[in-house]
């Protein structure tokens, strides 16, 4: 069975510094991965997603994310953080194509991140 | 892509009664899942519906509790039955598009008094 583990419930860091949360995961096959970002009051929101093609990946609002396997780690990064990028990130991991009713997504605890003026 | 809109967007309950919360979506969709976050958890997956048939429930969650409706490919409702204050949580709709993607609604505040 598959499983992601995020290192850290909160991450803070400064406006306009390199922004790094982590993501391990744990799958039988190829997986395919995910992060998504939860705003304050919202729903979750796709960021990017990994599913066999380059590895590294990138996604919207200037994140990014690199899938290595010999380390199982799926870490997102953005180069300069905003005030903006404040809010809750969760990495996730699903074994196969996602239509068929046994294929779950598996979600993180997800981590906080703060962003200090 | 897909639009979701879930209602309530948050309510206040009183213990021992119900709540059903409703998930739309702007397009047909085979399978619609419900999740639970609780304070400070990930998501937990509730249930999947598929349009027709019943729910399939995961483990630790029944159909009296959760009791869950799929009329048809657009539209879900979840029912959270007898409340307690354990069952405080957000509680979000999702659907998935293409074959990779999942979409959420914005996700129901569930307080029980």
């Amino acid at each position: 069975a598959q499983s992601v583990t995020q290192l850290g419930s909160h991450v803070s860091v400064s406006e306009g510094a390199l922004v790094l949360l982590r993501c391990n995961y744990s799958s039988s096959v190829p997986p395919y991965l995910f992060w998504y970002v939860q705003y304050p009051n919202q729903g979750l929101q796709l960021l990017l997603k990994y599913t066999s093609a380059a590895t590294l990946v990138k996604g919207i609002n200037g994140f990014e994310a690199e899938f290595k396997k010999s380390e199982t780690s799926f870490h997102l990064t953005k180069p300069s953080a905003h005030m903006s990028d404040a809010a809750e990130y969760f990495c996730a991991v699903s074994d196969r194509v996602i239509m068929n009713r046994d294929d779950k997504i598996i979600f993180g605890k997800g981590t906080r991140l703060h962003i200090l003026p | 892509s897909a639009v979701i809109s879930q209602k309530p967007s948050r309510d206040i309950c009183q213990r021992g009664t119900s709540l059903t919360i409703q998930c739309q979506v702007d397009s047909q969709v085979t399978m619609m899942f419900w999740y639970r976050q609780q304070p400070g958890q990930s998501l937990t997956l509730i249930a999947t519906a598929n349009q027709g048939s019943e729910a399939t429930y995961e483990s630790g969650f029944v159909i009296d509790k959760f009791p869950i409706s799929r009329p048809n490919l657009t539209f879900s409702t979840l029912t959270v039955s007898n409340m307690s204050p354990e069952d405080s949580s957000i509680y979000l709709c999702s659907v998935e598009k293409g074959d990779t993607e999942a979409f959420f609604g914005q996700g129901t505040r569930l307080t029980v008094v």
